[in-house]
Protein backbone atom coordinates (compact mmCIF):
# COMPACT_ATOMS: atom_id res chain seq x y z
CA UNK A 1 0.00 0.00 0.00
CA UNK A 2 1.21 3.32 -0.52
CA UNK A 3 2.02 5.73 1.89
CA UNK A 4 2.90 9.76 2.35
CA UNK A 5 4.82 11.09 4.77
CA UNK A 6 5.05 14.86 6.05
CA UNK A 7 7.83 14.44 9.02
CA UNK A 8 6.73 18.89 9.67
CA UNK A 9 3.60 19.33 11.39
CA UNK A 10 4.50 23.03 11.48
CA UNK A 11 7.05 25.06 9.60
CA UNK A 12 7.50 28.59 10.48
CA UNK A 13 10.14 31.13 8.63
CA UNK A 14 10.62 34.82 8.02
CA UNK A 15 9.47 36.62 5.18
CA UNK A 16 11.72 36.52 2.48
CA UNK A 17 13.32 33.75 3.40
CA UNK A 18 13.65 30.14 1.75
CA UNK A 19 11.00 27.48 2.32
CA UNK A 20 10.92 23.68 1.95
CA UNK A 21 8.06 21.25 3.12
CA UNK A 22 9.03 18.02 2.60
CA UNK A 23 7.54 14.96 1.61
CA UNK A 24 8.43 11.09 0.85
CA UNK A 25 6.34 8.57 -0.50
CA UNK A 26 6.60 4.78 -0.68
CA UNK A 27 4.66 3.33 -3.47
CA UNK A 28 6.33 0.23 -5.57
CA UNK A 29 5.24 2.00 -9.28
CA UNK A 30 5.11 4.92 -10.69
CA UNK A 31 3.44 7.57 -8.45
CA UNK A 32 1.75 10.61 -9.34
CA UNK A 33 2.42 12.96 -7.04
CA UNK A 34 0.68 16.57 -5.95
CA UNK A 35 0.52 19.08 -3.55
CA UNK A 36 -2.26 20.65 -2.17
CA UNK A 37 -2.42 23.68 -0.49
CA UNK A 38 -5.78 24.62 2.30
CA UNK A 39 -5.66 28.68 3.13
CA UNK A 40 -7.64 29.66 6.45
CA UNK A 41 -11.60 28.96 5.91
CA UNK A 42 -11.22 28.07 2.20
CA UNK A 43 -11.35 24.25 0.09
CA UNK A 44 -8.13 22.11 -0.70
CA UNK A 45 -6.61 23.48 -4.24
CA UNK A 46 -4.02 21.97 -6.46
CA UNK A 47 -0.71 23.69 -6.10
CA UNK A 48 1.40 21.84 -7.86
CA UNK A 49 1.50 18.03 -10.04
CA UNK A 50 4.75 16.38 -10.70
CA UNK A 51 4.28 15.84 -14.58
CA UNK A 52 3.06 19.45 -15.35
CA UNK A 53 6.63 20.52 -13.86
CA UNK A 54 5.32 23.90 -13.33
CA UNK A 55 5.69 27.01 -11.36
CA UNK A 56 3.03 27.87 -9.35
CA UNK A 57 2.92 31.19 -6.90
CA UNK A 58 6.48 31.10 -7.00
CA UNK A 59 6.65 26.84 -5.97
CA UNK A 60 8.69 24.58 -7.60
CA UNK A 61 8.76 20.30 -6.25
CA UNK A 62 11.20 17.95 -8.02
CA UNK A 63 10.52 14.07 -7.83
CA UNK A 64 13.21 12.37 -6.85
CA UNK A 65 12.73 8.98 -7.42
CA UNK A 66 15.84 7.34 -6.07
CA UNK A 67 14.67 9.06 -2.53
CA UNK A 68 11.25 8.68 -2.80
CA UNK A 69 11.06 12.72 -2.22
CA UNK A 70 8.89 15.12 -3.54
CA UNK A 71 9.60 18.59 -1.48
CA UNK A 72 7.79 21.54 -1.95
CA UNK A 73 10.03 24.93 -2.14
CA UNK A 74 10.19 28.33 -2.41
CA UNK A 75 12.95 30.84 -2.52
CA UNK A 76 11.44 33.49 -0.59
CA UNK A 77 8.48 33.21 1.25
CA UNK A 78 5.57 35.47 1.06
CA UNK A 79 3.33 36.05 4.22
CA UNK A 80 0.39 35.26 1.76
CA UNK A 81 2.12 31.88 1.85
CA UNK A 82 0.92 31.08 5.14
CA UNK A 83 -1.29 28.00 4.74
CA UNK A 84 -1.78 24.39 6.05
CA UNK A 85 0.09 22.25 2.72
CA UNK A 86 -0.58 18.55 1.78
CA UNK A 87 1.18 16.57 -0.23
CA UNK A 88 -0.61 13.51 -1.96
CA UNK A 89 -0.20 10.50 -3.93
CA UNK A 90 -2.35 8.67 -7.05
CA UNK A 91 -1.61 5.68 -8.40
CA UNK A 92 -2.37 7.04 -11.84
CA UNK A 93 -5.88 7.05 -13.77
CA UNK A 94 -7.85 9.13 -11.43
CA UNK A 95 -7.60 6.67 -8.64
CA UNK A 96 -7.86 7.67 -5.22
CA UNK A 97 -5.53 10.47 -3.13
CA UNK A 98 -3.44 9.47 -0.40
CA UNK A 99 -2.65 12.46 1.72
CA UNK A 100 0.32 12.91 3.81
CA UNK A 101 -0.50 14.64 7.22
CA UNK A 102 -0.16 17.89 6.56
CA UNK A 103 2.55 20.86 6.94
CA UNK A 104 0.89 23.87 8.75
CA UNK A 105 3.30 26.76 6.83
CA UNK A 106 3.46 29.82 9.40
CA UNK A 107 5.30 33.09 7.60
CA UNK A 108 6.43 35.29 10.36
CA UNK A 109 6.84 39.15 9.83
CA UNK B 1 -10.98 25.35 -14.24
CA UNK B 2 -13.17 22.35 -13.13
CA UNK B 3 -15.43 23.17 -10.29
CA UNK B 4 -16.96 20.80 -7.85
CA UNK B 5 -19.83 21.97 -5.89
CA UNK B 6 -20.43 20.53 -2.49
CA UNK B 7 -24.03 21.40 -0.42
CA UNK B 8 -24.88 22.24 2.66
CA UNK B 9 -21.74 24.14 4.03
CA UNK B 10 -22.87 23.55 7.38
CA UNK B 11 -26.08 21.28 9.12
CA UNK B 12 -26.78 20.84 12.54
CA UNK B 13 -28.79 17.24 13.13
CA UNK B 14 -30.11 15.72 15.81
CA UNK B 15 -29.08 12.32 17.20
CA UNK B 16 -30.70 9.52 15.38
CA UNK B 17 -31.75 11.53 11.97
CA UNK B 18 -29.88 11.48 8.55
CA UNK B 19 -28.25 13.55 6.73
CA UNK B 20 -27.44 13.83 3.16
CA UNK B 21 -24.81 16.03 1.35
CA UNK B 22 -24.58 16.45 -2.68
CA UNK B 23 -21.29 16.45 -4.33
CA UNK B 24 -21.66 18.08 -7.71
CA UNK B 25 -19.07 18.49 -10.77
CA UNK B 26 -20.14 22.02 -12.28
CA UNK B 27 -18.39 21.84 -15.56
CA UNK B 28 -16.80 17.81 -16.22
CA UNK B 29 -17.94 14.73 -15.75
CA UNK B 30 -17.46 13.06 -12.46
CA UNK B 31 -17.05 9.08 -13.11
CA UNK B 32 -15.30 8.89 -9.90
CA UNK B 33 -15.72 10.99 -7.06
CA UNK B 34 -13.99 10.76 -3.42
CA UNK B 35 -15.36 11.15 0.38
CA UNK B 36 -13.17 12.16 3.04
CA UNK B 37 -13.37 13.05 6.61
CA UNK B 38 -11.11 15.65 8.13
CA UNK B 39 -10.56 15.87 12.01
CA UNK B 40 -9.73 18.93 13.32
CA UNK B 41 -6.31 19.72 12.78
CA UNK B 42 -5.80 16.31 10.87
CA UNK B 43 -5.41 14.94 7.50
CA UNK B 44 -7.82 14.24 4.90
CA UNK B 45 -9.41 10.39 5.55
CA UNK B 46 -10.71 8.89 2.66
CA UNK B 47 -13.99 6.88 3.51
CA UNK B 48 -14.72 5.81 0.00
CA UNK B 49 -14.50 5.97 -3.73
CA UNK B 50 -17.62 6.57 -5.29
CA UNK B 51 -18.32 5.22 -9.20
CA UNK B 52 -21.05 6.62 -11.57
CA UNK B 53 -23.35 3.95 -12.07
CA UNK B 54 -21.96 1.05 -9.82
CA UNK B 55 -21.52 0.58 -5.76
CA UNK B 56 -18.54 2.35 -3.85
CA UNK B 57 -16.00 1.58 -2.75
CA UNK B 58 -14.86 1.98 1.13
CA UNK B 59 -12.30 1.97 2.85
CA UNK B 60 -11.24 -0.69 5.80
CA UNK B 61 -13.18 0.57 8.51
CA UNK B 62 -15.78 2.60 7.13
CA UNK B 63 -19.01 1.16 7.60
CA UNK B 64 -20.61 0.71 4.79
CA UNK B 65 -24.76 0.92 6.09
CA UNK B 66 -23.77 4.01 7.83
CA UNK B 67 -22.18 6.09 5.21
CA UNK B 68 -24.67 5.54 2.11
CA UNK B 69 -23.01 7.06 -1.33
CA UNK B 70 -24.77 7.06 -4.62
CA UNK B 71 -23.82 8.07 -7.26
CA UNK B 72 -26.60 8.07 -9.89
CA UNK B 73 -24.82 10.82 -12.94
CA UNK B 74 -21.41 11.55 -14.13
CA UNK B 75 -22.30 14.94 -12.44
CA UNK B 76 -23.42 14.02 -8.77
CA UNK B 77 -22.50 11.86 -5.91
CA UNK B 78 -24.61 11.87 -2.46
CA UNK B 79 -23.13 10.68 1.03
CA UNK B 80 -25.88 10.32 3.27
CA UNK B 81 -24.57 9.76 7.05
CA UNK B 82 -27.63 7.65 8.33
CA UNK B 83 -28.47 7.59 12.15
CA UNK B 84 -26.29 10.15 13.13
CA UNK B 85 -24.71 10.43 16.62
CA UNK B 86 -22.64 12.87 17.97
CA UNK B 87 -19.31 11.39 17.26
CA UNK B 88 -20.34 11.56 13.26
CA UNK B 89 -19.67 15.41 13.86
CA UNK B 90 -16.90 15.74 11.39
CA UNK B 91 -15.96 17.69 7.85
CA UNK B 92 -16.99 15.92 4.88
CA UNK B 93 -15.24 16.59 1.80
CA UNK B 94 -16.07 15.64 -1.58
CA UNK B 95 -13.39 15.52 -4.95
CA UNK B 96 -13.47 14.53 -8.61
CA UNK B 97 -10.83 13.13 -10.53
CA UNK B 98 -10.71 16.01 -13.30
CA UNK B 99 -8.03 16.80 -16.45
CA UNK B 100 -5.55 18.32 -14.12
CA UNK B 101 -5.85 16.57 -11.07
CA UNK B 102 -8.49 16.30 -8.39
CA UNK B 103 -10.70 19.03 -7.42
CA UNK B 104 -12.33 19.23 -4.01
CA UNK B 105 -15.35 20.69 -2.66
CA UNK B 106 -15.96 23.42 0.21
CA UNK B 107 -16.77 20.88 2.35
CA UNK B 108 -19.48 20.03 4.94
CA UNK B 109 -19.08 20.66 8.88
CA UNK B 110 -21.64 18.18 10.29
CA UNK B 111 -22.95 18.38 13.65
CA UNK B 112 -25.15 16.01 15.69
CA UNK B 113 -26.09 17.27 18.38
Amino acid sequence: AQRVTQPEKLLSVFKGAPVELKCNYSYSGSPELFWYVQYSRQRLQLLLRHISRESIKGFTADLNKGETSFHLKKPFAQEEDSAMYYCALSTGGGNKLTFGTGTQLKVEL
Amino acid sequence: GAVVSQHPSRVICKSGTSVKIECRSLDFQATTMFWYRQFPKKSLMLMATSNEGSKATYEQGVEKDKFLINHASLTLSTLTVTSAHPEDSSFYICSAADNYGYTFGSGTRLTVV
